[in-house]
């Protein structure tokens, strides 16, 4: 059975910074790309990036870009993002994705 | 970047009539490999998205054939036939032929 698990998710200052973690199981993680994607309190989706199997490629949304860096580790079967000077407005509900196949997500609230 | 309109935002619906739901792209969503990377979601309350149609018109695994997806280049429509009280929620259309990805603002189904 395919799982995905995010974690690391918190309050977080404006500027400030966070990482969240997506554990995979059930499948052999490297074989696939994978995507982030979040949702604001009360709105819509909004797809973040995505990343190619070895880590070597990645795609990024205009609004999140040079801000947030999407790696991965398959040794841990592990899908990372990387926030960087977070703002009001990525306060959201994060999840990682394998195409039909999405974790819990993990809250991110930026507030000080 | 491209835009999907939704329509309608809401749609009331008895149990047991068909609804329909309208997903226009701001362009043409046929890749340059022929494919057409056009997916439809379903979020009931409290859960992540759940896949129900990729390609356009493919159902993925599990998912009833009440759900009929269809449409070309930029028009496409969701069917969904005898409406159950499992299929109520808000339904997302989603493109990935155009980087970057993007979702439509979404359709509530609801009981009329």
């Amino acid at each position: 059975e395919v799982q995905l698990v995010e974690s690391g998710g918190s309050l977080v200052q404006p500027g400030g910074s966070l990482k969240l973690s997506c554990v995979a199981s059930g499948f052999t993680f490297s074989n696939y790309w994978m995507d982030w994607v979040r949702q604001t309190p009360g709105k819509s989706l909004e797809w973040i990036g995505e990343i190619n199997t070895d880590g070597s490629k990645t795609n990024y949304a205009p609004s999140i870009k040079d801000r947030f860096t999407i790696s991965r580790d398959n040794a841990k079967s592990t899908l990372y993002l990387q926030m960087s000077n977070v703002k009001s407005d990525d306060t959201a509900i994060y999840y990682c994705t394998r195409g039909a196949y999405w974790g819990q997500g993990t809250l991110v609230t930026v507030s000080s | 970047d491209v835009v999907l309109t939704q329509t309608p935002v809401a749609q009331p619906v008895t149990l047991g009539d068909q609804a329909s739901i309208s997903c226009r792209s701001s362009q043409s969503l046929v890749h340059s490999n022929g494919n057409t990377y056009l997916e439809w979601y379903l979020q009931k309350p409290g859960q992540s998205p759940q896949l129900l149609i990729y390609k356009v018109s493919n159902r993925f695994s599990g998912v009833p054939d009440r759900f009929i997806g269809s449409g070309s280049g930029s028009d496409f429509t969701l069917k969904i036939s005898r409406v159950e009280p499992e299929d109520l929620g808000v339904y997302y259309c989603f493109q990935a032929t155009h980087d970057p990805f993007t979702f439509g603002s979404g359709t509530k189904l609801e009981i009329k």
